[in-house]
């Protein structure tokens, strides 16, 4: 069975900086694109970023670009969102997924999301 | 950046009906399109990708048709666990990939 675990909620103060986590379960985890999708209050998806693990590839949306950071540590089959310096309009839920494959990028599976609110 | 632009935003159906709901890529997509049911309070889940083709366990009532820049899923009887808000994503030229805005099916 395949599973996207992601990390618990984080509550920061702006100009923090935060990573979450994806851990994967149950498929090769080098064959499969993971992306990240923001989802803010009452609204829609947003695609941010994905990161192939077989090689690190990353691509970003370039709305996010330069602000988050995605990586991958195949080791331990488990992928990050990062940010260097959080703000008040980083709140939101975030949610990890997997890809069909390499060619393949519909997002099959999902993470249950990691809530993350920045409020000073 | 390719836009998708979802319509309606909100549709109110009774149990039994058939909804149709759509999709448009502001430039060709070919059939890389998916579309994804999110319940309140969960996760989004995968119904359909290459535009027509249902992902596992998905019920035969949701259907998806269309190609380059008009797309439609259809539920073609609709039951009250259906009860959701409907996305579709685009995946044939990215980065960025994009989702439309969502359309909300109430029912009735």
């Amino acid at each position: 069975e395949v599973q996207l675990v992601q990390s618990g909620a984080e509550v920061k103060k702006p100009g923090e900086s935060l990573k979450i986590s994806c851990k994967a379960s149950g498929y090769r985890f080098t064959d499969h694109w993971i992306g990240w999708v923001r989802q803010m209050p009452g609204k829609g998806l947003e695609w941010m970023g994905t990161i192939y693990p077989g090689d690190s590839d990353t691509r970003y949306s370039p709305s996010f670009e330069g602000q988050v950071t995605v990586s991958a540590d195949k080791s331990i089959n488990t992928a990050y969102l990062q940010w260097r310096t959080l703000k008040a309009s980083d709140s939101a839920m975030y949610y990890c997924a997997r890809s069909g494959g390499y060619s393949s990028n519909w997002y099959v599976d999902w993470g249950q999301g990691t809530l993350v609110t920045v409020s000073s | 950046e390719i836009v998708m632009t979802q319509s309606p935003a909100t549709v109110s159906v009774s149990p039994g009906e058939r909804v149709t709901l759509s999709c448009r890529a502001s430039q060709s997509v070919s059939s890389t399109l998916a579309w994804y049911q999110q319940k309140p309070g969960q996760a989004p889940r995968l119904l359909m990708y290459g535009a027509s083709t249902r992902a596992t366990g998905v019920p035969a009532r949701f259907n998806g048709s269309g190609s380059g820049t008009e797309f439609t899923l259809t539920i073609s009887s609709l039951q009250s666990a259906d009860s959701a808000v409907y996305y579709c994503q685009q995946y044939n030229n990215w980065p960025p990939m994009t989702f439309g805005g969502g359309t909300k099916v109430e029912i009735k």
